[in-house]
């Protein structure tokens, strides 16, 4: 069955870096999502992205944040200054529309910011 | 807007007993909504989903959920709990296209006492 995998599965680094976290949708799917996960809370909305451009993002999506399909197959979320209350577990979803109404998860990275 | 109440935090139960999650909705528009789960380490996995079709939903696991529109509910439930349902499940809603961001709830911890 296929799925959706996000690399990789752990990332420390220290604040002030740069990182990217990577997923492969599932090839036919449209609609492309990150959603994060701060270690004891509630799974949080970022972005959507659909057509080669973001269709939707949240307050929490600032400047730091940038959202890339560099290939047509990876996509691809970057922190560009890691602050520590950016640890989190970082999931990638996609959709294709239809009967299902399914948007499949990534198992998640796990961000961690020393 | 879409939000979810989960009303329990921590639910626990013995094997074999009825296990109920219990969540309640708001939504602007006609919601789907779903229930997905969390084992330890691993992603979110969807039970199961409605979406205006049956309001008596059948998802994996023997797990059942109804729609009342009248009580904005969608409970979770299953007749007799086994150990490996141990895990945090997360009650979700999202505006009635399934592109839309999903809005998750802050969790419930089922713990299953042998």
């Amino acid at each position: 069955e296929p799925e959706v995998t996000q690399t990789p599965s752990h990332q420390v680094t220290q604040m002030g870096q740069e990182v990217i976290l990577r997923c492969v949708p599932i090839s036919n799917h449209l609609y492309f999502y990150w959603y994060r996960q701060i270690l004891g809370q509630k799974v949080e909305f970022l972005v959507s992205f659909y057509n080669n451009e973001i269709s939707e993002k949240s307050e929490i999506f600032d400047d730091q944040f940038s959202v890339e399909r560099p290939d047509g197959s990876n996509f691809t979320l970057k922190i560009r200054s890691t602050k520590l209350e950016d640890s989190a577990m970082y999931f990638c979803a996609s959709y294709l529309p239809g009967p299902a109404y399914e948007q499949y998860f990534g198992p998640g990275t796990r961000l961690t910011v020393t | 807007a879409q939000s979810v109440t989960q009303l329990d935090s921590h639910v626990s139960v013995s094997e074999g007993t009825p296990v109920l999650l219990r969540c309640n909705y708001s939504s602007s528009y006609s919601p789907s909504l779903f229930w997905y789960v969390q084992h330890p380490n691993k992603g979110l996995q969807l039970l199961l989903k409605y979406t205006s079709a049956a309001t008596l939903v059948k998802g994996i696991n023997g797990f059942e959920a109804e729609f009342k529109k009248s009580e904005t509910s969608f409970h979770l439930t299953k007749p007799s709990a086994h150990m490996s349902d141990a895990a945090e499940y997360f009650c979700v809603v999202s505006a009635h296209s399934g592109n839309t961001p999903l809005v998750f709830g802050k969790g419930t911890r089922l713990s299953v006492i042998a």
